[in-house]
């Protein structure tokens, strides 16, 4: 079956510190992963993406992901965080073919400063 | 084409009543998505459209439940008889799909809905 965990469910770091957000997947065949962000109230915003090619992603606002087939594993990293990346984050894969998305359960991030 | 919109953003309600939410995709998006997040987590997939086709439905859309995307752009979700545990945001996404294209999707900000 397809799925997606993301096995923390809250991180708190500190301001200025590395990131690194867990993501593993379970699917037969090469997936496409993605992670989201989802500021209090308000709907997803695609940080990157994986297709194939490159296993190492660089997306918006500094993230970058590395996907290792060997791991089942699509984590999300930042190397220095920001107050404003407080949020939380959501990896996605695809469910039942292409046609729509598996989401994990969700990563609460939260920076102290 | 400033994304995916949704209206409206909140919706209380009465436990019984029928409320409808509508989602504009970006315009020459083929694909429309609707997704359900209840507290604390990811969006469950509902149900999807091409064009006005309604493709698939996951077991999660009641018969309560019933979406419609007349001409292939704008798309309504309806939930008649709400119940509380109906309370949730609903997200509305799209996507360009079509040969050698990857199915990114782009999300809405979400209606958030509260039965009373």
């Amino acid at each position: 079956a397809q799925s997606v965990t993301q096995p923390d469910i809250h991180i708190t770091v500190s301001e200025g510190a590395s990131l690194e957000l867990r993501c593993n997947y379970s699917y037969g065949a090469t997936p496409y992963l993605f992670w989201y962000v989802q500021s209090p109230g308000q709907g997803l915003q695609l940080l990157l993406k994986y297709f194939s090619g490159d296993t190492l992603v660089q997306g918006i606002k500094g993230f970058e992901a590395e996907f290792k087939r060997s791991q089942s594993s699509f984590n999300l990293r930042k190397p220095s965080v920001h107050w404003s990346d407080a949020a939380e984050y959501f990896c996605a894969g695809p469910l039942g073919g292409y046609n729509k998305l598996i989401f994990g359960a969700g990563t609460r991030l939260a920076v102290h400063p | 084409d400033t994304g995916v919109s949704q209206n409206p953003r909140h919706k209380i309600t009465k436990r019984g009543q029928n409320v409808t939410f509508r989602c504009d995709p970006i315009s020459e998006h083929n694909r429309l998505y609707w997704y359900r997040q209840t507290l604390g987590q990811g969006p469950e997939f509902l149900t999807y459209f091409q064009n006005e086709a309604q493709l698939e439905k996951s077991r999660l859309l009641s018969d309560r439940f019933s979406a419609e995307r007349p001409k292939g752009s704008f798309s309504t979700l309806e939930i008649q008889r709400t119940e509380q545990g109906d309370s949730a945001m609903y997200l509305c996404a799209s996507s360009f799909a079509g040969t050698g294209v990857k199915n990114e999707q782009f999300f809405g900000p979400g209606t958030r809905l509260t039965v009373l």
